[in-house]
């Protein structure tokens, strides 16, 4: 079975540029989560798409934060503009079966905002 | 509102050894899943193991294995006879259990510790 596969894999920007972030979930894997996991912090959620539907993004910071799952399977997230708060680690974990199933993970994004 | 704390920022062991990790949670809900995910320098979060709370017997996967005491709201990670693949970034994470039928859409969020540091010295 292929794994959540992100990218770019690493990405270096200026503040105030903007930048997107790509996920490919496990083939069939409804549930969709974006992370933000700074140095030394455990993950924290952005956002949580159900098929092509948001389920939470009571986290995501709108006013520069975007994400969308046109048809349900791939998935960007944006920031625009960014700041110097936003480097990170960008994690995509998706969920297929039932609730109780695990998540998968792909390897992150590491954004440097400089 | 539920909350995990690890209070081991680092830990080191020597190959083949044991090591034991901690985690401690809180909580009100009575039913809920608790979680130790391994984060290698890849980055990619990988799931160690998993307990349910309304099982009383630990879980095991091989080398790794819980203690968890829901009494005291505790969940350590036994890692035996330590491998230098093991040289990881650990976190507990707990999710509540809502056993809705109408949950399908698996709301349920992850609430994670800041993590554990562990190197397994040669």
């Amino acid at each position: 079975e292929a794994g959540v596969a992100q990218s770019p894999r690493y990405k270096i920007i200026e503040k105030r540029q903007s930048v997107a972030f790509w996920c490919n979930p496990i083939s069939g894997h409804a549930t969709l989560y974006w992370y933000q996991q700074i140095l030394g912090q455990g993950p924290k959620l952005l956002i949580q798409f159900q098929n092509n539907g948001v389920v939470d993004d009571s986290q995501l910071p709108k006013d520069r934060f975007s994400a969308e799952r046109l048809k349900g399977v791939d998935s960007t997230l944006k920031i625009q503009p960014a700041k110097l708060e936003d480097s990170a680690v960008y994690l995509c974990a998706t969920r297929g079966g039932g609730a109780d199933s695990p998540l998968h993970f792909g390897n992150g994004t590491r954004l440097t905002v400089t | 509102a539920q909350t995990v704390t690890q209070s081991q920022p680092e830990m080191s062991v020597q190959e083949a050894e044991t090591v034991t990790l901690s985690c401690t949670y809180d909580t009100s809900e009575n039913n809920y899943y608790l979680f130790w995910y391994k984060q290698p320098p890849s980055r990619q979060m990988i799931l160690v193991i998993r307990q349910e709370a309304y099982k009383q017997q630990n879980a095991t996967e091989n080398r790794f294995s819980v203690n968890f005491q829901k009494a005291a709201k505790s969940f350590s990670l036994k890692i035996s006879d330590s491998q230098l693949g093991d040289t990881a970034m650990y976190f507990c994470a707990f999710m509540k259990h809502e056993a809705a039928f109408w949950d399908a859409g698996n709301n349920r969020k992850l609430i994670w510790g800041l993590g554990t540091s562990l190197a397994v010295n040669p």
